[in-house]
């Protein structure tokens, strides 16, 4: 079946400091790509997408690749900030769901940026 | 501005006392969704709907209801709570069925059954 898989956290960085959150997936063809956050107490808000192979997402200054070859689609950012401290979630819509349009999550990955 | 509404944020109860949870979407999207998070297991969808009076079960609709009698609305109903539906509640809408499209979330309801 589908499924997602993310690194466990906590990740704990300091500012300034590099990001990468690490996403693989299993799937049958070729589904679309999500990176949402939740930050405290808040709902959950999309952070960037890639909808096939080779497609770079990116938003606020975080960035994906779809990677079809090894299946992945690690999240990046090259200098995170303590806005940034968030649970991040992996997830993938697959196009063979019929018309159910369900998300299949990986668990989170909570980051925690200090000055 | 776009967004999905949830209400109540918080509840504490008891078990077998039914209750609902609204929610609505201000974009007149077609497909509107309920997931429940819990530690450890992550999101899984309870319900869906394509459209107005056409709902399906998800992974885990076993103790829930929902409705869909009017586009911008898609209720949860809980008949008779029990303390295993103590969770974290997501409504989620998106424009239509194409897979790509991105879903948009409330900000959760957090149900405590005692």
């Amino acid at each position: 079946g589908n499924s997602v898989t993310q690194m466990e956290g906590p990740v704990t960085l300091s500012e300034e400091a590099f990001l990468t959150i690490n996403c693989t997936y299993t799937a049958t063809g070729y589904p679309s790509l999500f990176w949402y956050v939740q930050y405290p107490g808040e709902g959950l808000q999309l952070l960037l997408k890639a909808t096939k192979a080779d497609d770079k997402g990116s938003n606020k200054g975080f960035e994906a690749t779809y990677r079809k070859e090894t299946t992945s689609f690690h999240l990046e950012k090259g200098s995170v900030q303590v806005s940034d401290s968030a649970v991040y979630f992996c997830a993938l819509s697959d196009p063979n769901a019929g018309n159910n349009r369900k998300l299949i999550w990986g668990l989170g990955t909570s980051l925690a940026v200090n000055p | 501005e776009a967004q999905v509404t949830q209400n109540p944020r918080y509840l504490i109860t008891v078990t077998g006392k039914k209750l609902t949870v609204t929610c609505s979407q201000n974009m007149n999207h077609e497909y509107m969704s309920w997931y429940r998070q819990d530690p450890g297991l992550g999101l899984r969808q309870i319900y869906y709907s394509m459209n107005v009076e056409v709902t399906d079960k998800g992974d885990v609709p076993e103790g829930y209801k929902v409705s869909r009698k009017e586009k911008r609305n898609f209720p949860l109903i809980l008949e008779s709570p029990s303390p295993n539906q103590t969770s974290l509640y997501f409504c989620a809408s998106s424009k239509d069925r194409q897979e790509n499209q991105p879903q948009h979330f409330g900000d959760g309801t957090r149900l405590s059954i005692l």
